[in-house]
């Protein structure tokens, strides 16, 4: 199975920062990563994917980077709705895995 | 619009055996990979298992091959997933997720709201 790692687990940031989570694949999966958005007592939410591609709907402050191994998600300025859990995934291979996920506090 | 509602959940004891079921709507049902992906209370996201659109092929975490088994029923848009030999690490959410690509694995793009299952003496 392919594992995913991801950096930072928590971080404490402020409104208007910009926030980088990082995902390292333990190998090379091209560009079959997504990214989710998880409130508290929420289900998930899809915000990138191909590495890149914005969901529809998801405020252009959220980008996605990487291909390969190593893969990023940023907020170029973060705003209150933004704190959260962050996941990556990737889906390059079955069974699909989830990095530990980066708590933003 | 899509919905994916999540049923079964409950209280276990270890050892004992509980059936998932997840009713789809809102899209065409056998065009699509379903997956489960649960979450232990404060912890993270974490694949299940998962079955092709046709429901040939079926996907499996690690700690879920020989005892769960995942299965649809195209003809009812619904997904079902029988655990047994539950241990107290299966204490979770599950959730039940839409496949984004047709006929594909890929990305997950609707969630269920989930169900609770608790293994626990």
């Amino acid at each position: 199975d392919i594992q995913m790692t991801q950096s930072p687990s928590s971080l404490s940031s402020s409104v208007g920062d910009r926030v980088t989570v990082t995902c390292r694949a333990s190998q090379g999966i091209s560009i079959s990563v997504a990214w989710y958005q998880q409130k508290p007592g929420k289900a998930p939410k899809l915000l990138v994917y191909a590495a890149y591609r914005l969901e529809s709907g998801v405020p252009s402050r959220f980008s996605g980077d990487g291909s390969g191994t190593d893969f990023t998600l940023t907020i170029s300025s973060l705003q209150p709705e933004d704190f959260g859990t962050y996941y990556c995934q990737q889906y390059y291979s079955t069974p699909l895995t989830f990095g530990g996920g980066t708590k933003v506090v | 619009e899509v919905q994916l509602v999540e049923s079964g959940g409950g209280l276990v004891q270890p050892g004992g055996s509980l059936r998932l079921s997840c009713s789809a709507s809102g899209f065409t049902f056998n065009n699509y990979a379903i997956h489960w992906v649960r979450q232990a209370p404060g912890k993270g996201l974490e694949y299940v298992s998962g079955i092709s659109s046709h429901g040939r092929n079926t996907y499996y975490a690690y700690f879920a091959k020989g005892r769960f088994t995942i299965s649809r029923d195209n003809s009812k848009n619904s997904l079902y997933l029988q655990m047994s030999s539950l241990r107290a690490e299966d204490t979770a959410v599950y959730y039940c997720v839409k496949d984004r690509m047709v006929s594909a694995i890929s990305h997950l793009d609707y969630w269920g709201q989930g169900t609770p299952v608790t293994v626990s003496s």
